[in-house]
C-alpha cells in the first residue's frame, strides 16, 4: 500500500484528455515538490513533469502538471496511443525521510 | 552524456548477501546525491535508499533498514548498495537514478535481482 494514492488504470480515447491523480498528505505533497514519470515495459522510468508544473525540455506540452493542498494530478491532451503506458508519481516525504512513489496508474488509449 | 550502468546482479538464496554497482559518467559525481529504487515483477516502483554527495548522510527505506548499505567512492565514480539478509519479497530490477530533483533526471538500465526462497 502506497503513502501516495494514484488510480490503478486509466483509459481514453485518442484525442481526448485524461487525467491521473496523485493523493497525498501534508508530509510529502502539501510540502513538497511532485515529479511525475512515464516508464513503458522493460525501460527505465522517463521524468515528465518536475517542480509540480515543469516540463523538461522534449516533453510535448500535451502533458501538464498541477498541485493544489495535498494532491497533484496529471493531463495528456490530444491522447495519442503511443501514450499508452504506467505513470507515477512521486514526492519527497518528510516524515519517511524518503522519496515515496504513486502505486502507478496504467494508462490504456482504446 | 551522462550515463549511469548497474552491475552486480544475479541469483541469490534467501538469507545470502549481494552488493550492486553503478558506474557514474557524464557529470560531476561528487556534487550530487544519489538514490537507489527497485520494482519488483510487474509492481510499480518502490524508493529504496539515498545518500549525499559525500556519503555523510545516507536514508533507507524502513523495508530495508538494518539489512542494505548504501555507500560511494566519488574517487571512482561509483555509487553501491551492500543488500544482505535478502529475502524473496527483494526480488526486483534495482534502479541508480540521480533524481528526483530537477529537470535533469537519470536513471540507470536497472539490474535484476532475484531472491530464490
Amino acid at each position: 500500500q502506497s503513502v501516495l494514492t494514484q488510480p490503478p488504470s486509466a483509459s481514453g480515447t485518442p484525442g481526448q484528455r485524461v487525467t491521473i491523480s496523485c493523493s497525498g498528505s501534508s508530509s510529502n505533497i502539501g510540502g513538497n515538490y511532485v515529479y511525475w514519470y512515464q516508464q513503458f515495459p522493460g525501460t527505465a522510468p522517463k521524468l515528465l513533469i518536475y517542480w509540480n508544473n515543469q516540463r523538461p525540455s522534449g516533453v510535448p506540452d500535451r502533458f501538464s502538471g498541477s498541485k493544489s493542498g495535498t494532491a497533484a494530478s496529471l493531463a495528456i491532451s490530444g491522447l495519442r496511443s503511443d501514450d499508452e503506458a504506467d505513470y507515477y508519481c512521486a514526492v519527497w516525504d518528510d516524515s519517511l525521510s524518503g522519496v515515496v512513489f504513486g502505486g502507478g496508474t496504467k494508462l490504456t488509449v482504446l | 552524456e551522462v550515463q549511469l550502468v548497474e552491475s552486480g546482479g544475479g541469483f541469490v538464496q534467501s538469507g545470502g548477501s549481494l552488493r550492486l554497482s553503478c558506474a557514474a559518467s557524464g557529470f560531476i559525481f561528487s556534487r550530487y546525491w544519489m538514490h537507489w529504487a527497485r520494482q519488483a515483477p510487474g509492481k510499480g516502483l518502490v524508493w529504496v535508499s539515498r545518500i549525499n554527495s559525500d556519503g555523510s548522510t545516507t536514508n533507507y527505506a524502513d523495508s530495508v533498514k538494518g539489512r542494505f548499505t548504501i555507500s560511494r567512492d566519488n574517487a571512482k565514480n561509483t555509487l553501491y548498495l551492500q543488500m544482505n539478509s535478502l529475502r524473496a519479497e527483494d526480488t526486483a530490477v534495482y534502479y541508480c537514478l540521480r533524481a528526483p530533483g530537477g529537470a535533469d533526471d537519470y536513471w540507470g538500465q536497472g539490474t535484476l535481482v532475484t531472491v530464490s526462497s
